[in-house]
């Protein structure tokens, strides 16, 4: 079975441009989370969905925002890009609401310059 | 607010040896869960192993064990006979049902350095 998969990988963008990230959850996983990593910051909970609905969303600006479509794929958004945006981001699936474990994809490497 | 803490930033290893990578947690919560996610420079992350808090019983994979110690709140991680493909970051990390969804809490990570 194929594992999480995240698109693009590498991804460099200028300030106050718009980005859109994407991810594919191990098939039959229902619920996909977002995370951001940093150096200064670490790991920090963006948001989750499942059916299509946001569950839960951490602590971040109105700028990051985020769906998830009837197949489960599920995309962010981040608008009006700032340089403090740079950061690993990595999106986890897990088979269903009830279900703990999380597997993670490989990230999207975010740089703005 | 749940919080996880690694007081080692770094660690080191002879190949072959065992080491201990530490982790402390805090939280009001009775139910929740606990993991090891081991990221290397490919950046993956890859669960390592995971441990419910309702189990007295601590969780093993193969050369990785756990020490969960839930009045303590302590969970370290051992790593038996340590290979050179272990050198990684390793994160600790908690999740409960309380807030709505199993969010990760992690802990700023260890970085595990494995000398042949």
């Amino acid at each position: 079975k194929a594992g999480v998969t995240q698109t693009p990988r590498y991804l460099i963008k200028t300030r106050g441009q718009q980005v859109t990230l994407s991810c594919s959850p191990i098939s039959g996983h229902r619920s996909v989370s977002w995370y951001q990593q940093t150096p200064g910051q670490g790991l920090q909970f963006l948001f989750e969905y499942f059916s299509e609905t946001q569950r839960n969303k951490g602590n971040f600006p109105g700028r990051f925002s985020g769906r998830q479509f009837s197949n489960s794929r599920s995309e962010m958004n981040v608008s009006t890009l700032e340089l403090g945006d740079s950061a690993l981001y990595l999106c986890a699936s897990r088979i269903q609401a009830s279900s703990y474990e999380q597997y993670f994809g490989p990230g999207t490497r975010l740089t703005v310059t | 607010a749940q919080t996880v803490t690694q007081s080692q930033p770094e660690m080191s290893v002879q190949e072959a040896e065992t080491v201990t990578l530490s982790c402390t947690y805090d939280t009001s919560e009775s139910d929740y869960y606990l993991f090891w996610y081991k990221q290397p420079p490919s950046r993956q992350m890859i669960l390592v192993i995971r441990q419910e808090a309702y189990k007295q019983q601590n969780a093993t994979e193969n050369r990785f064990s756990v020490n969960f110690q839930k009045a303590a709140k302590s969970f370290s991680l051992k790593i038996s006979d340590s290979q050179l493909g272990d050198a990684a970051m390793y994160f600790c990390a908690y999740t409960s049902s309380g807030a709505g969804s199993y969010q990760l809490t992690f802990g700023k990570g260890t970085k595990l350095s494995v000398i042949p």
